[in-house]
């Protein structure tokens, strides 16, 4: 959905460096999520934030760290890329009342 | 931990076939969700079950919740080719929360 956008979409990096994957919303949701797309893994949630001031670490947060910035934007970076860090990510958002979640395109991050 | 076991993983099917996949909790879920991710897309939420034994029909598609809330599955009418892709289930624990732990999803493959 054009309402949620990521930033890049796609990166290459290298081991050891310090990166930041960007989300932006135009729903209005409280409710930001960051999750992992390994193929035969699914989806596994990295992070998620129920508002600017709550953040909560999900199955897979080591290695990772977020920042929730305003209602509307929240930054995953990686402090020190390694090479299993190569998956494809995705940010998404979701309303208190329906709980429905809505994706943005991901980020395709590879790590050599 | 919390999670879901979805089958299968992946799935052929000749057009006009029916498809059904599942999803078992060990535990009690609040409710649970469905998502379609097209191949190179994101995912799109597709419905969310609350209540023991619903049943929800989307033309084609057919959403089951069970009686004790551990399990769910979605069945595909005659299949068409704009069908394919991967579906996830998504399960939801307890009130207190707004995480959602994902199936490793069923990738379905129709041929014409």
């Amino acid at each position: 959905d054009a309402d949620v956008t990521q930033t890049p979409r796609n990166r290459i990096t290298k081991t050891g460096k310090r990166i930041m994957l960007e989300c932006s919303q135009t729903k209005g949701h409280d409710r930001m999520y960051w999750y992992r797309q390994d193929p035969g893994l699914g989806l596994r949630l990295i992070y998620y934030s129920f508002d600017v001031k709550d953040i909560n670490k999900g199955e897979i947060s080591d290695g990772y760290s977020v920042s929730r910035q305003a209602q509307a934007k929240f930054s995953l970076s990686l402090e020190s890329a390694i090479p299993n860090q190569t998956a494809l990510y995705f940010c998404a958002t979701s309303d208190g009342d329906t709980y429905e979640q809505y994706f943005g395109p991901g980020t395709r991050l590879t790590v050599t | 931990g919390q999670q879901v076991m979805q089958i299968p993983q992946y799935q052929h099917v000749q057009e006009g076939e029916d498809f059904t996949t599942y999803c078992n909790s060990s535990t009690t879920l609040s409710n649970i969700q469905w998502y379609k991710q097209r191949p190179g897309g994101h995912p799109v939420f597709l419905i969310q079950l609350v209540k023991s034994g619903e049943v929800k029909k989307q033309k084609r598609l057919t959403f089951q919740f069970g009686e004790a809330k551990k399990n769910s599955s979605l069945h595909i009418t005659a299949t068409q080719t704009t069908d394919v892709g991967t579906y996830f289930c998504a399960g939801r624990w307890g009130s207190g929360t707004y995480k959602y732990i994902f199936g490793t999803g069923t990738r379905l493959k129709v041929l014409a």
